[in-house]
């Protein structure tokens, strides 16, 4: 069974950063394109960025909101992804999920709360 | 970029009967390949979403036969036959587009029992 679990959302005060982390079971996830959705409190779901897998480059791609400050890397040797936010700012507060696919997402992990507040 | 508008918003209905949500782009989603690339996912209240539908019409694995997706271009549908209890959340599309890739939520349905 496909498995994703998020890990190391914090409360951080705004400029700080934080990295996210995402764990993968049960499948090749080296074959797998992980995107992070997130869903700020009382909100929709938000696109956040993407990373294809290493065959394909593991080139990235962002939404503008977090374009420049955001960073999603990968471990394939670890089955892990990454998401480093940097210059963190109030409306980042959401619970962000690392989720699997190219053309529709079809795993999830249970995800993970940042609260960005002074 | 594109925008994804669902309608209703709120979605009261009484269990088994039927209900039916809206989503339109801005753009068309019909690829060259024939494919629509829209999805429908349900977020659960404390859960993790979970996809519904894909390529528009296709049931992800374990989907209840209940759920069905329609549409093509700029116009698409999720309907559930007969609403039951467990199918309380908010209901989300998303589109996929090719170029630039940058996929984009309906701003989300929410269905409740009445």
């Amino acid at each position: 069974e496909e498995q994703l679990v998020e890990s190391g959302g914090d409360l951080i005060k705004p400029g700080g950063s934080l990295r996210l982390s995402c764990a993968g079971s049960g499948f090749t996830f080296s074959r797998a394109w992980v995107s992070w959705v997130r869903q700020a409190p009382g909100k929709g779901l938000e696109w956040v960025g993407r990373i294809k897998d290493t065959s394909s480059g593991a080139t990235t791609d962002y939404s503008a909101p977090v374009k420049a400050r955001f960073n999603i890397s990968r471990d394939d040797s670890k089955n892990m992804a990454y998401l480093e936010m940097n210059s963190l700012k109030i409306d980042d507060t959401a619970v962000y999920y690392c989720t699997t696919g190219g053309n529709w997402f079809g795993s999830w992990g249970q995800g993970t709360l940042v609260t960005v507040s002074s | 970029d594109i925008v994804m508008t669902q309608s209703p918003l709120s979605l009261p209905v009484t269990p088994g009967e039927p209900a039916s949500i809206s989503c339109r782009s801005s753009q068309s989603l019909l690829q060259s390949n024939g494919h629509n690339y829209l999805s429908w996912y349900l977020h659960k209240p404390g859960q993790s979403p979970q996809l519904l539908i894909f390529l528009g019409y296709n049931r992800a694995p374990g989907v209840p036969e209940r759920f069905s997706g329609s549409g093509s271009g700029t116009d698409f549908t999720l309907k559930i036959s007969r609403v039951e209890a467990e199918d309380v959340g908010v209901y989300y599309c998303m589109q996929a587009p090719q170029t630039p890739p940058l996929y984009t939520f309906g701003q989300g349905t929410k269905l409740e029992i009445k």
